[in-house]
């Protein structure tokens, strides 16, 4: 089972800030949370990962809490083309290492 | 450019037939997996390969083979023992499985659907 809890779907305006939060509340010291992204019948992308300390790449940041239990990803200035679903995972040694796939949160950008 | 290339991007099989799906990179990366989606889930891990000459069963290996000869290629046949063959497919790579401070590079998909 995935061990991270995401809100099923999101709206957000375009031009926005758009802040997709993510629960791990179990999440062990040596685990990363990864994000990725995928749009409508294709591949998932890459977004960003990080252990403990925040994140920052040219696609989005990841905030990460102090306690690990949950983290925030953020995408600065939302266009039409973020509309996707977001998957946050907790990549574990203890799940031989596989990344374990939830439902992910659906982010529509509104014009 | 590098990248994860599958094919086709549709397919239609006939009940009762085997079929084989693509997958070829040229990142150079040891690490080969192919995942099922259905609609509305998240991906479930089918096989993966850590090096050439060796895979692994997934967690919904059951009605797939796959086969590792090269490095750049991990082919999934998806045979008549698979019950409900219908989905999409998508096969990923990485520099190793066993580093946990990599990402997995996805392809684009091969959408199967049994006619």
């Amino acid at each position: 089972d995935a061990k991270t809890t995401q809100p099923t779907s999101m709206d957000c305006a375009e031009g926005r800030a758009a802040n997709l939060p993510c629960n791990h509340s179990t999440i062990s010291g040596n685990e990363y949370v990864y994000w990725y992204r995928q749009i409508h019948s294709q591949g998932p992308q890459y977004i960003i990962h990080g252990l403990k300390n925040n994140e920052t790449n040219e696609m989005a940041s990841l905030i990460i809490t102090e306690d690990r239990k949950s983290s925030t990803l953020i995408l600065p200035h939302a266009t039409l083309r973020d509309t996707a679903v977001y998957y946050c995972i907790v990549r574990s040694m203890d799940s031989n290492y596989q990344l374990i796939w939830g439902a992910g949160t659906k982010l529509i950008i509104k014009p | 450019d590098g990248g994860i290339t599958q094919s086709p991007k549709y397919l239609f099989r006939k009940e009762g037939q085997n079929v084989t799906l693509s997958c070829e990179q040229n990142l150079n990366h040891d690490a080969m997996y192919w995942y099922r989606q259905d609609p509305g889930q998240g991906l479930r891990l089918i096989y993966y390969s850590q090096i050439v000459n060796d895979f692994q069963k997934g967690d919904i290996a059951e009605g797939y083979s796959v086969s590792r000869e090269k490095k750049e290629s991990f082919p999934l046949t998806v045979t008549s023992a698979q019950k409900n063959p219908t989905a999409f497919y998508l096969c990923a790579s990485s520099i190793g499985r066993l580093i946990m401070n990599t990402e997995a590079f996805f392809g684009q998909g091969t959408r199967l659907t049994v006619v």
